[in-house]
């Protein structure tokens, strides 16, 4: 399974600015995965990275409030932007391993909006 | 897309006992179904999958079982000890290779 590494662990942050935040894999993946983590609650998919293309959101994420790229196989971003409080939440970014199983996720970047 | 549901959201079992969460997914098309464990402050580990052409798995104290018929699928973990306390998670994974999770079982194995 690829190995994820995310940064920053944590981050507290003022409202109307933005973060972004990193995963690096360990080996080339086609689709990486950007969730939300609400405590005490499920994993919510925010978009689909694919690299050469547009990330695919879902119904409830837009591209101007999460904009993601994806320079490389074994690289993505996801910002968040313009912050609120409501935006509060630990993101997760997981990535299929070798024939898409085996997911694995980053360690997860805790966010707080002040 | 997918529907995933899980229960019991809570469980709490006598240390030594099995315990039991089951799921429902709703795409006839998911083909493969992970579970995760998720301690407290910690990222989703993935603790075993099945795919959709094996009716059951097992990994020593942990054992999944699928019904694509009935499009169900269940953790049973044998043995229980305290680490196994946590937050499982199950996943459904159609042809979209997007995974969707159940709302979680939160798992107290009592000393």
């Amino acid at each position: 399974s690829a190995v994820i590494s995310q940064k920053p662990s944590r981050d507290i942050c003022q409202r109307g600015t933005s973060l972004t935040i990193q995963c690096q894999v360990d080996s080339q993946v086609t689709m990486m995965f950007w969730y939300r983590q609400q405590p005490g609650q499920s994993l919510t998919l925010i978009a689909t990275a694919n690299q050469g293309s547009e990330a695919t959101y879902e119904s409830g994420f837009v591209i101007d409030k999460f904009p993601i790229s994806r320079p490389n196989l074994t690289f993505s971003t996801l910002t968040v932007s313009n912050m609120s409080p409501e935006d509060s939440s630990i993101y997760l970014c997981s990535a299929p391993g070798v024939g898409g199983y085996g997911y694995t996720f980053g360690s997860g970047t805790r966010l707080t909006v002040v | 897309g997918e529907n995933v549901e899980q229960h019991p959201s809570t469980l709490s079992v006598q240390e030594g006992d099995s315990a039991v969460i089951k799921c429902t997914y709703s795409d006839s098309a998911s083909n493969y179904f992970p579970w995760y464990k998720q301690e407290l402050g910690k990222r989703p580990q993935l603790i075993i999958d099945i795919r959709s052409n094996v009716g059951e798995k097992k990994d020593q104290r942990i054992a999944v079982t699928l019904n694509k018929t009935a499009k169900h699928f269940s953790l049973h973990i044998t043995e229980t000890q305290p680490e196994d306390s946590a937050v499982y998670f199950c996943a459904a994974r159609a042809n979209d290779y997007k995974l969707s999770f159940g709302a979680g079982t939160t798992v107290t194995v009592r000393a």
